[in-house]
């Protein structure tokens, strides 16, 4: 799998929007681009993947460069609830490849009251 | 669709001894993943199955680790001989498009 990259850290205030960047440069044009987000003492969830278009869906919102090179994961209003770490993921067509994701070491948001 | 349960939670024990993990998948999913985390960082594949069928292992899965999943439902996953490297969460997730994660079993060897 293609590697992304994610700042360590970020911070934000409480109902505020959140932007979590994720550049993934080497991306190829069958990758679809996958956001998880682990809470303190679970297991991973899914969040959104999307493929070109930007997605929409309850939790989140994903933006998605023109040239594919980055995606940005948008919570439109963060709440304590969301404090987790956040994964970007890149992941091939299902069948196309291995099914196992490849984690690295996230985005750990941080949610100010 | 009580999700994936892990069995147990938390597991203290001693260097050298044998421990066994369950995990039990959403019941229509065919994929069955473990994966391990160290403090800090993602987590790691170990090994997935396909219904009853082993089908990849990382080449983290030693000698010493191996994971079954008999009649293509439950599935565990066996440690022998821990060492104190071996310390981490385990964590299994199913899925048949997505994936859904348990909360996993933390391990502890002292």
């Amino acid at each position: 799998d293609a590697k992304t990259t994610q700042p360590n850290s970020m911070e934000s205030n409480e109902e505020e929007p959140v932007h979590l960047p994720c550049n993934h440069s080497t991306i190829s044009g069958t990758d679809y681009i996958h956001w998880y987000r682990q809470l303190p003492s679970q297991g991973p969830e899914y969040v959104i993947h999307g493929l070109t278009s930007n997605v929409n869906n309850r939790m989140a919102s994903l933006a998605i460069a023109e040239d594919r090179k980055s995606s940005t994961l948008i919570l439109h209003r963060a709440t304590l609830r969301d404090a987790a770490v956040y994964y970007c993921i890149l992941r091939d067509v299902p069948g196309a490849g291995s099914y196992q994701l490849t984690f690295g070491k996230g985005t750990k948001l941080s949610v100010i009251p | 669709d009580t999700g994936v349960s892990q069995d147990p939670r938390h597991k203290i024990t001693k260097r050298g001894q044998n421990v066994t993990f369950r995990c039990d998948p959403i019941s229509e999913h065919n994929r069955l993943y473990w994966y391990r985390q160290t403090l800090g960082q993602g987590p790691e594949f170990l090994t997935y199955f396909q219904n009853e069928a082993q089908l990849e292992k990382s080449r983290l899965l030693s000698d010493r680790f191996s994971a079954e999943r008999p009649k293509g439902s439950f599935s565990t996953l066996e440690i022998q001989r821990t060492e104190q490297g071996d310390s981490a969460m385990y964590l299994c997730a199913s899925s048949l498009g997505g994936y859904t994660f348990g909360s996993g079993t933390r391990l502890t060897v002292v």
